[in-house]
C-alpha cells in the first residue's frame, strides 16, 4: 500500500543553522506533498506545501523541493530560531482514486540556543 | 468559524467499553478523516470520507466503526475498547483529498 518515510526521527540544530528533513513515498500517482508543524500539545498545521508539477517552493525561511523522478521530497529551513522547535511531519496525497492521505512518521526538531 | 471541533479532550475507558468521538467541521469541506497519533509512529489513517454517504478504510481500521450521514459530521466509534487504542486522535477536513487539511484539538483516549 501507500508508505512515506521520513528521516530523521530527532534532529538537533544550533541556532541560526539550517535544517534539512527528508520524505520518500512510494506511490506513484501522489501528486501533493504538505508538510505540518505541530507544537507540544498543539494540533498540526500546515506550514508549506507542493504540488508535482513544481519542483521548489519557498516561504520567507522555509522551502521543499520535490523530486519525482526519484519520489523524494525534502524541507528546508534556513536561519532556525528556537520558536522553530517542534514535531514536523510530511505527508503525500494523490490527485484522484483513493485520496488516502498519509503522513510520514514526524521529525523531532530542536534548535539549541 | 468554529473550524473542526472534536469532542471530548479527554476520556478514559475500561476495556471492552465503547465509545463515539464527536467530530464537526463548519467548513462545507468534503474530505474528513480520522487519525491517531502514537510516539515514534507518526499520524496514522484510520478512516476518511470523500463526502456524505461515503466511507474508506485506512490504514488501521480494525476495531473502529465510522459513518458521515452529513457532510458536517464524522463521528469514531471504539466497538470494544482495547489498551493498544490507547492514543491520541485527531479528526481533519479538507476542501478535498489533495488540499491543506484543517485538524480539531485531538481527543487523549486511555484504555485500562
Amino acid at each position: 500500500g501507500e508508505n512515506v518515510e521520513q528521516h530523521p526521527s530527532t534532529l538537533s540544530v544550533q541556532e541560526g543553522d539550517s535544517a534539512v528533513i527528508k520524505c520518500t513515498y512510494s506511490d506513484s500517482a501522489s501528486n501533493y506533498f504538505p508538510w505540518y508543524k505541530q507544537e507540544l500539545g498543539k494540533r498540526p498545521q500546515l506550514i508549506i506545501d507542493i504540488r508535482s508539477n513544481v519542483g521548489e517552493k519557498k516561504d520567507q525561511r522555509i522551502a521543499v523541493t520535490l523530486n519525482k523522478t526519484a519520489k523524494h521530497f525534502s524541507l528546508h529551513i534556513t536561519e532556525t530560531q528556537p520558536e522553530d522547535s517542534a514535531v514536523y511531519f510530511c505527508a503525500a496525497s494523490p490527485t484522484s482514486g483513493t485520496y488516502k492521505y498519509i503522513f510520514g512518521t514526524g521529525t523531532r526538531l530542536k534548535v539549541l540556543a | 468559524n468554529a473550524g473542526v471541533t472534536q469532542t471530548p479532550k479527554f476520556q478514559v475507558l475500561k476495556t471492552g467499553q465503547s465509545m463515539t468521538l464527536q467530530c464537526a467541521q463548519d467548513m462545507n469541506h468534503e474530505y474528513m478523516s480520522w487519525y491517531r497519533q502514537d510516539p515514534g509512529m507518526g499520524l496514522r489513517l484510520i478512516h476518511y470520507s470523500v463526502g456524505a454517504g461515503i466511507t474508506d478504510q485506512g490504514e488501521v481500521p480494525n476495531g473502529y466503526n465510522v459513518s458521515r450521514s452529513t457532510t458536517e459530521d464524522f463521528p469514531l466509534r471504539l466497538l470494544s475498547a482495547a489498551p493498544s487504542q490507547t492514543s491520541v486522535y485527531f479528526c481533519a477536513s479538507s476542501p478535498s483529498g489533495n488540499t491543506e487539511a484543517f485538524f480539531g484539538q485531538g481527543t487523549r483516549l486511555t484504555v485500562v
